[in-house]
Parts: structure tokens; sequence; C-alpha cells
């Protein structure tokens, strides 16, 4: 079955700065990769996902990328603000309707002011 | 995206005991899916809940240990059993997006403590 792998576990970074948080996945049937937020005491929010027929994908300050030849999906949050700090997961799943979702471990991103 | 609920939002629950956890949402959708969040980890899904089926559980979840109903299309309970500390997690629901399907949106979880 998929196995999807993420790094880094936990990663500070001064307010303004950019974070990079990568992914990896095993299974090369997978084609649909999200990625959620999650507050302390709060639901997982799907803040970006991606599909593999693009390689990027942007939203204001979060862009996500999809390399499906290296099998590894990486999230870029940029000009970082306190209100960034949570826990953030990627997942992965094949995209067919009623498929689970595979998660990465969790990475904690703090931002400091 | 739709307006899902969960009760309880927490409970304190006896070991042995058993605990029945709702979740409803605003429009119908075809999957419902309950997840377990071990305090600290990531999300594990226990199974999977389609309207008019059984539910189809993950590799070391089953039936037994945490029966699910989906009477409907917009509810199902997930009923964690016998329970003992090591059962103590967040258990939350998601949904389908009847626009895109492979998407998934969170209830707002059940924060679960067993004595």
């Amino acid at each position: 079955g998929e196995n999807v792998e993420q790094h880094p576990s936990t990663l500070s970074v001064q307010e303004g700065d950019s974070a990079v948080i990568k992914c990896t996945y095993s299974d090369s049937a997978s084609n649909y990769f999200p990625w959620y937020k999650q507050e302390l005491g709060k639901r997982p929010q799907l803040i970006i996902d991606i599909r593999s027929n693009v390689g990027e994908k942007k939203d204001q300050r979060i862009a996500v990328t999809l390399n499906k030849t290296a099998k590894h999906f990486s999230l870029h949050i940029t000009e970082t603000q306190p209100e960034d700090s949570a826990v953030y997961f990627c997942a992965a799943s094949n995209g067919q309707a009623g498929t689970a979702l595979i998660f990465g471990k969790g990475t904690t991103l703090s931002v400091s002011s | 995206s739709a307006v899902i609920s969960q009760k309880p939002s927490r409970d304190i629950c006896q070991r042995g005991t058993s605990l029945t956890i709702q979740c409803q949402v605003d429009s119908q959708v075809t999957m419902m899916f309950w997840y377990r969040q071990q305090p600290g980890q990531s999300l594990t899904l226990i199974a999977t809940a389609n309207q008019g089926s059984e539910a189809t559980y993950e590799s070391g979840f089953v039936i037994d240990k945490f029966p699910i109903s989906r009477p409907n299309l917009t509810f199902s309970t997930l009923t964690v059993s016998n329970m003992s500390p090591e059962d103590s997690s967040i258990y939350l629901c998601s949904v389908d997006s009847s626009g895109r399907p492979d998407t998934q949106y969170f209830g707002p979880g059940t924060r679960l403590t067993v004595l």
C-alpha cells in the first residue's frame, strides 16, 4: 500500500522567511496530493492540493510542487506570519472517489516574530 | 464545502464502556470516513462508510471494536467499544466533496479520554 514520508518533523523560521515541507510517496498510482493545516485543538483544514496533471499550483503565499518521476511533492510558504504556526500534513491518494487519504506524520511549523 | 458537526465534542469515559460518536453533514455526501488521531500523531483511517452497505475497515481495525452505521447520506456514527486507555484519541469524521470526490473535509473531532 501507499506510504507517505514527511520532512522535517519540526521547522522554526523567522517571520517573513520562507518555509518548505517535503513529502515522498511510494505508490505510483497516487495522483492526488492535498495539504492540511491543523492548529492546536482544531480540525485539519485543506489549504491546497495538486493533481498529477500539473507540476505546480499557487494560492497567494502558498504553493505546492509535484515531481511524479521522483515521487515527491512539497509545500512552500512565503513571507511567513505567526498565524502560519501549526501542524501541516501532506497526504496522497489515487484520486478515486471513496479512496482513503494516506497521511504523512506531520510537520510542526513555528513562526517567530 | 459542507458543514460537518460531531457529537460529543469531548468525553471522559471509564474503561470497559462504549461511546458512540455522531457525525452530521448539512448536505448529502457519498462517502464518509472515520479517522483516529492519537495524541501528537498523524491521522489514521479507521473505516470508510458508504450509505447502504457495510463499512470497509482498514488493517488493524475491526467491526467488533469500531462498529459504524451509515443510515442515510447525511449521518454516520462510530462506536468505540469496550474502551481501554489506549483508545484515548481524537476521532474525526470526514466527507468527500460533491464537486471533487477525491477531496475530503473534516469534522471538528471528538476528543476521547479513557480512564
